[in-house]
């Protein structure tokens, strides 16, 4: 199947600063991606949905200020945690997509910690 | 609204012996499901989706599920477990369609594999 590289894997943080995770499609062309962000025990929720040349669509609840994602081109897509605090630490993976539902490939996720 | 239940957080089997993971979905829509499967370290799998085509459908490495719209159920099921199935493995809704921005992941069922 086609290959999603998500990294970090792992980030330490101190609080106040920022953090940004890469989203790569290896080989082929995502025309959306997907962030999704997973505490202990809990199931994966939807961030935000990212087309590539426009802005991200954020779900309700979600600072779009806090989290910047950029999707600068068809095989790359970046979330950003501005000024992370304790409370932003959790597991954060991406997907991209190539349409449809089964053709959804996820990255490995990234576990972000903040001090 | 659509949701997605899945009712045991740790399953252990031993090897060779039936694996039974239990999805129980509410959706106002005549819903796709998929079981995706998360390695340690590695990103979710697909590992078999329903979309109102067969209702028991059949998956890689072994696995199936029935869809049972009167029980509102999706059981991933195998009939003879082997070490590399442990893992963690989410059952996923949406609706009808496949929409890749509305799956509604469970909270997961970690499998463990006794020798």
């Amino acid at each position: 199947g086609a290959v999603v590289s998500q990294h970090p894997s792992w980030v330490i943080c101190k609080s106040g600063t920022s953090v940004k995770i890469e989203c790569r499609s290896l080989d082929f062309q995502a025309t959306t991606m997907f962030w999704y962000r997973q505490f202990p025990k809990q199931s994966l929720m939807l961030m935000a949905t990212s087309n590539e040349g426009s802005k991200a669509t954020y779900e309700q609840g979600v600072e779009k200020d806090k989290f910047l994602i950029n999707h600068a081109s068809l095989t790359l897509s970046t979330l950003t945690v501005t000024s992370a605090h304790p409370e932003d630490s959790s597991f954060y993976i991406c997907s991209a997509s190539q349409g449809t539902a089964e053709k959804l490939f996820f990255g490995s996720g990234t576990q972000l910690s903040v001090l | 609204a659509q949701s997605v239940t899945q009712l045991d957080s740790h399953v252990s089997v031993s090897e060779g012996t039936p694996v039974l993971l239990r999805c129980n979905y509410s959706s106002s829509y005549s819903p796709s499901l998929f079981w995706y499967v998360q390695h340690p370290n590695k990103g979710l799998q697909l590992l078999l989706k329903y979309t109102s085509a067969a209702t028991l459908v059949k998956g890689i490495n072994g696995f199936e599920a029935e869809f049972k719209k009167s029980e509102t159920s999706f059981h991933l099921t195998k009939p003879s477990a082997h070490m590399s199935d442990a893992a963690e493995y989410f059952c996923v809704v949406t609706p009808g369609g496949g929409a890749t921005n509305k799956l509604i992941f469970g909270t997961g069922t970690l499998l463990a594999v006794q020798p």
